[in-house]
Formats: C-alpha cells, structure tokens, sequence
C-alpha cells in the first residue's frame, strides 16, 4: 500500500486568491492524480501529475486555473487559482502502484467566501 | 460511454444484518474495479479491488464483492454490519497500466441502526 498526506487538510480562502495543496507518498510511485470532490458528489479527476513534465489535464480542467508541479517521485502540488465559491471542494491526491492498486490520501477540505 | 452506477444512493440496515451495496458499469476494456468507503471528513479508503481470476474478492472488514461480467455488476456484501460501518461508499471502475483515470459512481450512503 501507499501512505499519503496531504496539506492543508482543509483552507477557507477569499474569492479571487490562490491556494497551493501539497501531496507527499511514503514510496516512490510512478502515477500520481488530483481529484476533485464537489459537495454531495463523486470524485472527477482533475489532472495526471507526470513527474518531470507537464501535467496531463481531463477535459474541463486547465492549467492556468490548476496548475501542478510534480518535482519528484513522492511529492507533487495542486494550486487553485483565481478562485471562487465554485471551486469549494475536497482536492484529493491519489497514487497507483506498481499493482494497480490506487490510493487515496486523506483530501483538503476547501472552502471559498 | 463509460460510467458506473450504483443505484442505491441511501440504504438503512440494522446492525447485524448482512448489506449488499450494487454497482453496475459500463465500460469498453476490460475492466478494473474498486470498491472504497469515505467515512465523514475522511479520505477514501481501498476495500477492494478485483483484476482479474476469481470473481469473488475478499476485502478488508468483512467485505466481499463478486463480479459478473454477463451483469456488468460488481456488487459489495457483507455479511453482518457493524455500527462502524455506516458511510459511504464508491465503486469504481478504470483500465490497467498507466492510467490513474477511475470513473466513480455517484455513492451508497450506508445508514446503521442500532
């Protein structure tokens, strides 16, 4: 298995400011993702941070709004820009290993007045 | 298209009873599913997964979840629920190998009483 932090654990922020969330794995792994989890709903990927280049972006995601840093195989970051009370959310940082097991760390808990 | 649907939004079972959570997928592979729980205020926690092989899994808790393929199902069961069992849970499908692309369901909220 995989043991993932994530910080902060949660964040009220102002409309209009940027919020950077920060992912670390206990191992190296090759995948990591971001996910987002809107109130009352599932879980939609947001990104596939790659590890030495950019980001892959699902469709309705762009970097300018997520951009993602990933600068090693164990720690990636997810900042939340310009925001608004539509980006209220859980932003949750998953990693597959090497079994095709996928984890999920523990989720920031984002709120945007 | 791809999606998963898990038809019961909110299920009550009493504790002791045995639950049974239901998922169906649509999707074009061969799938990978999942089955994980998010207690309030939690981050999601693997129950299990099935590959391939076997089509009955065992889980972690008590939990097992049998796929069939000729029913696109990938049911969660347990046979005796504990209070600590109440929250909810995704079923999740995805591919093998370099994608960490999972198409959740929308979620079983899973209510216990005493």
């Amino acid at each position: 298995s995989a043991v993932i932090s994530q910080k902060p654990s949660r964040d009220i922020c102002q409309r209009g400011t940027s919020l950077t969330i920060q992912c670390q794995v206990d191992s190296q792994v090759t995948m990591m993702f971001w996910y987002r989890q809107q109130p009352g709903q599932s879980l939609t990927l947001i990104a596939t941070a790659n590890q030495g280049s950019e980001a892959t972006y699902e469709s309705g995601f762009v970097i300018d709004k997520f951009p993602i840093s990933r600068p090693n195989l164990t720690f990636s970051t997810l900042t939340v820009s310009n925001m608004s009370p539509e980006d209220s959310s859980i932003y949750l940082c998953s990693v597959r290993t090497s079994l095709d097991e996928q984890f999920f760390g523990p989720g920031t808990r984002l709120t945007v007045l | 298209a791809q999606s998963v649907t898990q038809p019961d939004i909110h299920i009550t079972v009493s504790e002791g009873a045995s639950l049974e959570l239901r998922c169906n997928y649509s999707y074009g592979a061969t799938p990978y599913l999942f089955w994980y729980v998010q207690s309030p205020g939690q981050g999601l926690q693997l129950l299990l997964k099935y590959f391939s092989g076997d089509t009955l899994v065992q889980g972690i808790k008590g939990f097992e979840a049998e796929f069939k393929r000729s029913q696109s199902s990938f049911n969660l069961r347990k046979p005796s629920v504990h209070w600590s069992d109440a929250a909810e849970y995704f079923c999740a499908v995805g591919a093998a190998g370099n994608t960490g692309k999972l198409i959740f369901g929308q979620g079983t909220t899973l209510q216990v009483k005493p």
